[in-house]
């Protein structure tokens, strides 16, 4: 079946240290997108890519790196240079089908834990 | 500026019927959507509306009056698994700009 497989779903981090996330679809979908999500509160959007080798910074980008070498992939690094990085992160793709769902289709997220 | 606004909690009974309100100033529309999402996972799809009007999907059903930059999303016959969080989001597509902007969700509480 097709989705968004993110991993790992579970992640602790110690103060210092880069990580990085992983997201793969294998939708076909040309936007990827990363959203952090802290306790309630709604999905702010770090970064999106809308073609291979190209993405733009979103709303929360500072500490934050990506890359789009392929169109399957776009992981997230999470550096030492963000502050707050414990959160609830979910990647979703997007797509435009008029006989179905329309929107994003999200990955089941990976919850980071700053220890 | 951006701005999407929801109720932060509700609460109703189960069999009930309730309305999740949403209003929204954004620079740019291209259809509001509800998603669902229960604590812990990802949000799923509800609903998507581009036009005025209401959208029905058996028990959930959104309206949208574009002029008022107004949605809510209806809810009938409540179960005690729609306890989660629904998000509100506008599209906004075009150039460089292809993304989605979500209010901070509603909190809907189903007691028995």
């Amino acid at each position: 079946d097709g989705g968004i497989t993110q991993s790992p779903k579970y992640l602790f981090r110690k103060e210092g240290q880069n990580v990085t996330l992983s997201c793969e679809q294998n939708l076909n979908h040309d936007a990827m997108y990363w959203y952090r999500q802290d306790p309630g509160q709604g999905l702010r959007l770090i970064y999106y890519s809308q073609i291979v080798n190209d993405f733009q910074k979103g709303d929360i980008a500072e500490g934050y790196s990506v890359s789009r070498e392929k169109k399957e992939s776009f992981p997230l690094t999470v550096t030492s240079a963000q502050k707050n990085p414990t959160a609830f992160y979910l990647c979703a793709s997007f797509s435009w089908d008029p006989k179905g769902n329309y929107g994003y289709t999200f990955g089941s997220g990976t919850r980071l834990t700053v220890v | 500026g951006q701005n999407i606004d929801q109720p932060t909690e509700m609460t109703a009974t189960e069999g009930a019927i309730v309305q999740i309100n949403c209003t929204y100033q954004t620079s740019g529309f291209n259809g509001l959507f509800w998603y669902q999402q229960h604590a812990g996972e990802a949000p799923t799809f509800l609903s998507y509306n581009v036009l005025d009007g209401l959208e029905e999907k058996g028990r959930f059903s959104s309206f949208l009056s574009r002029s008022k930059g107004y949605s809510y999303l209806l809810l009938k016959e409540l179960q005690m698994k729609d306890s989660a969080s629904y998000l509100c989001a506008v599209g906004n597509y075009g150039g460089a700009t292809n993304k989605l902007i979500f209010g901070t969700g509603t909190l809907l509480a189903v007691q028995p």
